[in-house]
C-alpha cells in the first residue's frame, strides 16, 4: 500500500445529490493533491494544498469543492455534477508542495458515476 | 504551456520480450520526467524518473532515455513479465507535472 487511503472507493450519485470523497494520507507529507482520471485522457490536476492552503486551482468549476483541513486529510464535496465529472478522482500527497521532483504518492482512487 | 504526447496507446508483448513506449513533450525548458505505473484498481506508482541532466537512466530492468534536443523521452522494459502487465504514464514537468495519456501494456505468458 502507498499509505493514502481514499473513501468510497465506488459512488454513484445523481445530479441533484451532495456527496464528498475523503482522503487520508499516514506519509507526514505536507502537501496533497486531487486528480481527475478519464479515459484516454491524460491526469487532470484539480487542486493543490500545501501546508493546508490551496496553492493550485486548475480552473475547477465550483461545483468541485476542496477542504483541507489539516495536512493529513483531504476532502471533495460535490454538488450538482453533470454527467461528464463521472471518473476516477485520485488523491496524491507530497513531503512538500513546491518541488515537482518530489515523488507522488496516489491513493487507489474513488470511481464516480453521476447519473 | 506544456503538452506531452504518448504512444502508443496498447501494447502487447510476449514473456520476454522488450517494450518501449515514448512521449514526447512541447515546453524545451521542462526539466523533470517520471514514469508512473498504475495497476487495475490501484492509483499510480512512481517506477522510474530522469532529469534533463541525465541522458540514459537504469533501475534493473527499466530504463529510461531522454533526447533533449529531440524532446523524445522513452521508457524501455527488457524481459518483461506478467505482472508488468498495467498502464504506463509518461510526464513532464516545469512547475508542475502534465501527464501523458497513457499506455495499456498486456504481457501474455
Amino acid at each position: 500500500e502507498t499509505g493514502v487511503t481514499q473513501t468510497p472507493r465506488h459512488l454513484v450519485m445523481g445530479m441533484t445529490n451532495k456527496k464528498s470523497l475523503k482522503c487520508e494520507q499516514h506519509l507526514g507529507h505536507n502537501a496533497m493533491y486531487w486528480y481527475k482520471q478519464s479515459a484516454k485522457k491524460p491526469l487532470e490536476l484539480m487542486f493543490v494544498y500545501n501546508f493546508k492552503e490551496q496553492t493550485e486551482n486548475n480552473s475547477v468549476p465550483s461545483r468541485f469543492s476542496p477542504e483541507c483541513p489539516n495536512s493529513s486529510h483531504l476532502f471533495l464535496h460535490l454538488h450538482t455534477l453533470q454527467p461528464e465529472d463521472s471518473a476516477l478522482y485520485l488523491c496524491a500527497s507530497t513531503r512538500e508542495g513546491l518541488a515537482v521532483t518530489d515523488e507522488q504518492f496516489f491513493g487507489p482512487g474513488t470511481r464516480l458515476t453521476v447519473l | 504551456g506544456e503538452n506531452v504526447e504518448q504512444h502508443p496507446s496498447t501494447l502487447s508483448v510476449q514473456e520476454g520480450d522488450s517494450a518501449v513506449i515514448k512521449c514526447t513533450y512541447s515546453d524545451s525548458a521542462s526539466n523533470y520526467f517520471p514514469w508512473y505505473k498504475q495497476e487495475l484498481g490501484k492509483g499510480p506508482q512512481l517506477i522510474i524518473d530522469i532529469r534533463s541532466n541525465v541522458g540514459e537512466k537504469k533501475d534493473q530492468r527499466i530504463a529510461v532515455t531522454l533526447n533533449k534536443t529531440a524532446k523524445h523521452f522513452s521508457l524501455h522494459i527488457t524481459e518483461t513479465q506478467p505482472e508488468d502487465s498495467a498502464v504506463y504514464f509518461c510526464a513532464a514537468s516545469i512547475s508542475k507535472l502534465i501527464f501523458g495519456t497513457g499506455t495499456r501494456l498486456q504481457v501474455f505468458p
